[in-house]
């Protein structure tokens, strides 16, 4: 089974470009979860989903940051414009639903992005 | 690949032993816990959960022990292998409302020497 898919995987840009991170989460799967990842902060949560519907976005560092989801099997994670502390490794991760509503965290690959 | 945390505490084993790291959480409110392992340029993957209704979980060479008088998390694993070698993380999350994201830890680099 395809695990939870991430693109790019890699992504130089400069300065106030616009970034855009695309996750596909596992089929079936309910709960969508945006992560950034610095050797400074650890593991971030910026954003998660439950049934595409935001639930929790108190993560997001500011107004350059938004994501969406506008179904299922799909998310972005969008940085405009970019500056260099952005540069990290996002990871995208999603849940299956569960009665007691938490559960393991499948993750995917990341996509690490570096702003000159 | 990755560094994921030019400071992490680093453990250090010989094949074969067997290796335990620990983790403080700091939420009260914590339920439910996780441990993950990340490779160099991978994403985390899951090793075992625990319930604060349990103290101990054990899975295949990995052991959980959850301490919740001193907010204490620990994973032991046994006979340590070169690909256990890995950075790994504690997660924890406390029942709020609806559903819930898991809080990391900050790391432990486990480096193994054959």
């Amino acid at each position: 089974d395809a695990g939870v898919i991430q693109s790019p995987r890699h992504e130089v840009t400069e300065m106030g470009q616009e970034v855009t991170l695309r996750c596909k989460p596992i089929s079936g799967h309910n709960s969508l979860f945006w992560y950034r990842q610095t050797m400074m902060r650890g593991l971030e949560l910026l954003i998660y989903f439950n049934n595409n519907v935001p639930i929790d976005d108190s993560g997001m560092p500011e107004d350059r940051f938004s994501a969406k989801m506008p179904n299922a099997s799909f998310s972005t994670l969008k940085i405009q414009p970019s500056e260099p502390r952005d540069s990290a490794v996002y990871f995208c991760a999603s849940t299956p639903p569960t009665l007691a509503g938490i559960g393991e965290l499948f993750f995917g690959e990341g996509s690490r992005l570096t702003v000159l | 690949g990755e560094s994921v945390g030019l400071h992490l505490p680093t453990l250090s084993v010989q094949e074969g032993d067997n290796s335990i790291i620990n983790c403080a959480y700091s939420n009260s409110a914590s339920d439910y816990f996780i441990w993950y392992k990340q490779e160099s340029g991978k994403g985390p993957q899951f090793i075992i959960d625990i319930r604060s209704n349990m103290d101990k979980r054990q899975g295949q060479r990995v052991t959980v022990l959850l301490n919740k008088t001193v907010k204490h998390l620990s994973l032991q694993i046994a006979a340590t292998q070169p690909g256990d070698s890995a950075v790994y993380f504690c997660a924890e999350t406390p029942r709020i409302q609806g559903r819930r994201a898991l809080t990391f830890g900050s790391g432990t680099r486990l480096q193994v020497q054959p």
